[in-house]
């Protein structure tokens, strides 16, 4: 069973670095074809993908945050860690880390953790 | 502004069958597996289907999905209060390298 939690401040000030870390059990981020990625939700607001990284080490970035992320693995730890550089306010949103499946045509997200709410306020 | 776009909302009676649409372009759906996600108030998302049309094992086959050029579709039959949730396609985007969502559908049951 695949299982993933997030970690990390829940109220960060504005300028900030956010570092939020996920813990995973029931996979291997050494396998092929396997990767994880992060997602955030603003409060009743859409899903917005954040971040990826593969087994092989390959990362991907949101085109519109990737000067502000870095996403780490640590294989022997079964974690991964993002961090996000000058929180402001508008980055206020629950945090999701998921497992990411890829295949031949595409690729999933299955399953997520639970989430975590961080608040950028003063 | 989401890349894929999907209707904000929609209702329908218990019993009878609803569908949502995601519309996206040739960089993404048209090109790339179509997934989606429904999230129930307060919970993290939970995968619904995936590869267009597949149910992940556990999943309801009153679920069902559809993939036509650079539109997919999610329809959902026999409704049931239980249903009430957000819904999400989600795909794979070449031209932004990465996984992109649509802004959700709210279903209600009335």
């Amino acid at each position: 069973q695949i299982t993933l939690k997030e970690s990390g401040p829940t109220l960060v000030k504005p300028t900030q670095t956010l570092t939020l870390t996920c813990t995973f059990s029931g996979f291997s981020l050494s396998t092929s074809g396997v990767g994880v990625g992060w997602i955030r939700q603003p409060p009743g607001k859409a899903l917005e993908w954040l971040a990826l990284i593969y087994w092989d080490d390959d990362k991907r970035y949101s085109p519109s945050l990737k000067s502000r992320l870095t996403i780490t693995k640590d294989t022997s730890k079964n974690q991964v860690v993002l961090t996000m550089t000058n929180m402001d306010p508008v980055d206020t949103a629950t945090y999701y880390c998921a497992h990411l499946s890829s295949g031949w045509y595409g690729n999933w997200f299955d399953p997520w953790g639970q989430g975590t709410l961080v608040t950028v306020s003063s | 502004q989401s890349v894929l776009t999907q209707p904000p909302s929609v209702s329908e009676a218990p019993r009878q069958r609803v569908t949502i649409s995601c519309s996206g372009s040739s960089s993404n759906i048209g090109h790339n597996a179509v997934n989606w996600y429904q999230q129930l108030p307060g919970k993290a998302p939970k995968l619904l289907i995936y590869y267009d049309d597949l149910l992940p094992s556990g999943v309801s086959d009153r679920f069902s999905g559809s993939k036509s050029g650079t539109s997919a579709s999610l329809a959902i039959s026999g409704l049931q209060s239980e249903d009430e949730a957000d819904y999400y396609c989600a795909t794979w985007d070449d031209r932004l390298n990465g996984p992109v969502f649509g802004g959700g559908t709210k279903l209600t049951v009335l």
